[in-house]
């Protein structure tokens, strides 16, 4: 299996700019987990996704970050506008009916 | 409402010598306990897991840890570090999703 696969694996933008962040599961898994990572906060679950729908959403910072999984394969994390503070690793997780998490390889956003 | 500590942040340690990370949770219940290994600019890595089978849980590259529900603890050990052990570990109770604030274990040669 090739695990979770996220893309792109570095991104940087500016201030402003919709960022979008891509993230393929492990087949036959049914749950999807969304992590920041920060130094200042350490690791933060933003949102979790089972067969699909988003059960927990409260770790979303704010209106600007929206997830959407339209299918068993894919989800995305969108931040619109991006702003600095956002700057951070993301990884999304999945496993299968919420146990034991398989993490990706994170996506290292900069934005400036 | 369930919380999980880990008592160190940062944990050194000599080449070949013991490692012990420390974690505490608080639940009513018996929760499923996790440990995760981060390395340098990766993801996280499965440990080892406690589901309330055993209470001695072996994981690989040599780690396990034991789950003692007197003491409210699930710490990690391994008998003798090795220089690739350096990481940042994580103790993880995944019914509720609760992430420790994780320890940073250094390797002196």
């Amino acid at each position: 299996d090739a695990g979770v696969i996220q893309s792109p694996r570095h991104e940087v933008t500016e201030m402003g700019q919709e960022v979008t962040l891509r993230c393929k599961p492990i087949s036959g898994h049914n749950s999807l987990f969304w992590y920041r990572q920060t130094m200042m906060r350490g690791l933060e679950l933003l949102i979790y996704f089972n067969n699909n729908v988003p059960i927990d959403d409260s770790g979303m910072p704010e209106d600007r970050f929206s997830a959407k999984m339209p299918n068993a394969s894919f989800s995305t994390l969108k931040i619109q506008p991006s702003e600095p503070r956002d700057s951070a690793v993301y990884f999304c997780a999945s496993s299968l009916s919420g146990y034991e998490q398989y993490f990706g390889p994170g996506t290292r956003l900069t934005v400036t | 409402a369930q919380s999980v500590t880990q008592l160190d942040s940062h944990v050194s340690v000599s080449e070949g010598t013991p490692v012990l990370l420390r974690c505490n949770y608080s639940s009513s219940y018996s929760p499923s306990l996790f440990w995760y290994v981060q390395h340098p600019n990766k993801g996280l890595q499965l440990l080892l897991k406690y589901t309330s089978a055993a209470t001695l849980v072996k994981g690989i590259n040599g780690f396990e840890a034991e789950f003692k529900k007197s003491e409210t603890s699930f710490h990690l050990t391994k008998p003798s570090a090795h220089m690739s052990d350096a990481a940042e570990y994580f103790c993880v109770a995944l019914d509720k999703i609760i992430f420790g604030k994780g320890t940073r274990l250094h390797i002196l040669p």
